[in-house]
């Protein structure tokens, strides 16, 4: 049974914080690593999509780093904001069409 | 920017009844999936949909649940006798391409809340 695990499973900072939050997912193969932001009430929203050994991507003050080799992928943001507050997704992608999603990270940023 | 979009929003039904949930896809999005996430739990695949017919289904996806996409806009998850464990957050999802080294991301509709009595 392929398992995707994320921690924390919840996290509260203050603003202006930098914070972190980890993936592990299966190292054989490997396909894709996707990172979704979730805000309540609303659907989940892609962030990056990551396929190579090593990769690193940013968008503003996001971003991700990919390490297939040993299953994990880190993502970071800096300076958090009270419009960060959300729940952060990662999700394998495998040798088919389905995502394999982890539990989430709560995020909480408190102004 | 296009959206997913899907309706009901929410939807009650009574055990054994059949329901339809409603998804329009992105126009140009070529692969179509229905996920669900029952309360608590990780968000989980359903079925994927290329070329009018299922490309994957997940052993959760048995013959109580079907897809059609009926009019090159529209693509539909039916379930012929609802469960209480039917009970869940439906999403549908599209994307422009699938498969070995996509890059291509997941657009998510807002959802379907599925309540079974």
């Amino acid at each position: 049974i392929l398992n995707v695990e994320q921690s924390p499973q919840s996290l509260h900072v203050q603003e202006g914080d930098s914070t972190n939050f980890t993936c592990s997912f299966p190292s054989s193969n490997f396909y894709a690593l996707h990172w979704y932001r979730w805000e309540t009430a609303k659907s989940p929203e892609a962030l990056f999509v990551m396929t190579l050994n090593g990769d690193e991507k940013k968008k503003g003050r996001i971003s991700a780093t990919l390490n297939t080799k040993e299953g994990y992928s880190y993502l970071y943001i800096k300076g958090s904001q009270p419009e960060d507050s959300a729940t952060y997704l990662c999700a394998f992608g495998g040798a088919t069409n389905k995502l394999i999603f982890g539990t989430g990270t709560l995020l909480a940023v408190q102004p | 920017e296009p959206e997913v979009t899907q309706t009901p929003s929410h939807q009650v039904t009574q055990m054994g009844q059949e329901v339809i949930l409603r998804c329009v896809p992105i126009s140009n999005h070529l692969y179509f999936y229905w996920y669900r996430q029952i309360l608590g739990q990780k968000v989980e695949f359903l079925v994927s949909f290329y070329n009018n017919e299922i490309s994957e289904k997940s052993e959760i996806f048995d013959d109580q649940f079907s897809v059609e996409r009926p009019d090159g806009s529209n693509f539909t998850l039916k379930i012929r006798s609802t469960k209480l464990e039917d009970s869940a957050m439906y999403f549908c999802a599209s994307s422009e391409e699938a498969g070995l080294d996509s890059n291509s991301p997941l657009h998510f509709g807002n959802g379907t809340r599925l309540t079974v009595t």
